[in-house]
């Protein structure tokens, strides 16, 4: 199983900051499979990016992915009120998919 | 426009069963994957498991904290997806969301609540 882990656990920063999400994989991808997602309490996961660093549809550009082998980034350009949040990693190639631990983006 | 809702979630006691269900509209059910995920009460995200499409015979694969408890079926034709949960437990009790893989793209659910308590 390949194991995600996401630093740092907390982000504390300010509207119109930027903010970097790290995603490490216990091992390199052998695929481009790597998504993010926001969460809000009572809320289903809102998919970002697919595919590493493709937007969803909806997702404003200042959400962008980047990254490839074991090493995955999410970058918020200008952090808007409505993006404090948690957010998840998730590798979901076969046989088997695994999510990150999250990160809290708060207000500083 | 690609839709999928949950159903089937509740209480269930300890050592129950379940069985939720996720109709689909909006695109081939036979030609995608299917997952499960479920995020539990302040926790986070965790994938329970995945059917794979008709080109690849339906295969399963699940998440070890579930592997023999939990089954996952699909009834094409009528475009739902189910999740047998059997031999629950009360670190089960979480939201389940469905989750459709179109073109590398996840669609996922609103997600149904199921509670596993005495």
């Amino acid at each position: 199983e390949i194991v995600l882990t996401q630093s740092p656990g907390t982000l504390s920063l300010s509207p119109g900051e930027r903010a970097t999400l790290s995603c490490r994989a216990s091992e390199s991808l052998s695929h481009p499979f790597l998504a993010w997602y926001q969460l809000k309490p009572g809320q289903a996961p809102r998919l970002l990016i697919y595919t590493v660093s493709s937007r969803a549809t909806g997702i404003p550009d200042r959400f962008s992915g980047r990254g490839s082998g074991a090493d995955f980034t999410l970058t918020i350009s200008r952090l808007e009120p409505e993006d404090f949040a948690v957010y998840y990693c998730q590798q979901y190639g076969s046989p088997s998919a695994t999510f990150g631990q999250g990160t809290k983006v708060e207000i500083k | 426009e690609v839709q999928l809702v949950e159903s089937g979630g509740g209480l269930v006691q300890p050592g129950g069963s379940l069985r939720l269900s996720c109709a689909t509209s909006g695109f081939t059910l036979s030609d995608h994957d299917m997952d499960w995920a479920r995020q539990a009460p302040g926790k986070g995200l965790e994938w329970v498991g995945r059917n794979k499409n008709k080109g690849n015979d339906y295969r399963t694969e699940y998440a070890a904290s579930v592997q023999g408890r939990f089954t996952i079926s699909r009834d094409d034709p009528n475009d739902s997806l189910h999740l047998q949960m059997n031999s629950l437990q009360t670190d089960d009790t979480a939201v389940y969301y469905c989750v459709a893989w179109i073109r590398s793209y996840g669609h996922w659910g609103q997600g149904t609540l199921v509670t596993v308590s005495s």
